[in-house]
């Protein structure tokens, strides 16, 4: 199973642009990697979800090297309603079409100020 | 609109009691997830469920059971064997795809404690 290790915490200020490297060292083949956005008392929020090289969407991009060793999230321009917990995972299905388990760190708690 | 409803939001367990979760889906998902979450920790998987009367343990299934009777729905029962029930339980669900990987959705979760 892949682990994945982020760092505990970081600091922004509004409209700064926020990278958040994550490392799964040992990324399997079929696995892809997601990313998780929870605010206190709410379940997690979807992000984006990656294969290899570069995602984007309406709220962030995600940037994978050829070794998939790692990847970053990159916020854009965040506000204060940003501040929040964000989780890097890499999942993978058990067989095809299946059930699809992912494996939760502790995220990386964002602080954005003013 | 489309979702997960997971209810009640805040229960209360007195010691020796069983409780029940309960997790709604209209999304049309085949799989269906209960994780539990302690403070400052991620998601643990207590079990989980490809398709309607079947359902697998996950990585913390002890004290916990579940059953699959409807498709949209996946109710967790604590019981008394779960010795430390407090925390936060999450339900999640997502289609079933033969190609790409779907994310997981999530429920806005049940805060357990025990009085």
């Amino acid at each position: 199973l892949a682990k994945t290790t982020q760092p505990i915490s970081m600091d922004s200020y509004e409209g700064q642009e926020v990278n958040i490297t994550c490392s799964h060292n040992n990324i399997a083949t079929n696995d892809y990697i997601t990313w998780y956005q929870q605010f206190p008392s709410q379940g997690p929020r979807f992000i984006i979800q990656g294969y290899k090289t570069k995602v984007t969407n309406e709220v962030a991009s995600l940037f994978i090297p050829a070794d998939r060793k790692s990847s970053t999230l990159s916020l854009p321009r965040v506000s204060l309603s940003d501040t929040a917990v964000y989780y890097c995972l890499v999942g993978f299905r058990r067989f095809s079409g299946g059930y699809n388990k992912l494996i939760f760190g502790a995220g990386t708690r964002l602080a954005v100020h003013p | 609109d489309g979702g997960i409803t997971q209810s009640p939001k805040y229960l209360f367990r007195k010691e020796g009691q069983n409780v029940t979760l309960s997790c709604e889906q209209n999304l049309n998902h085949d799989a269906m997830y209960w994780y539990r979450q302690d403070p400052g920790q991620g998601l643990r998987l207590i079990y989980y469920s490809q398709i309607v009367n079947d359902f697998q343990k996950g990585d913390i299934a002890e004290g916990y059971s579940v059953s699959r009777e409807k498709k949209e729905s996946f109710p967790l029962t604590v019981t008394s064997a779960q010795k430390n029930p407090t925390a936060f339980y999450l339900c999640a669900s997502n289609p079933v795809s033969g190609t790409d990987d779907q994310p997981q959705h999530f429920g806005d979760g049940t805060r357990l404690s025990i009085l």
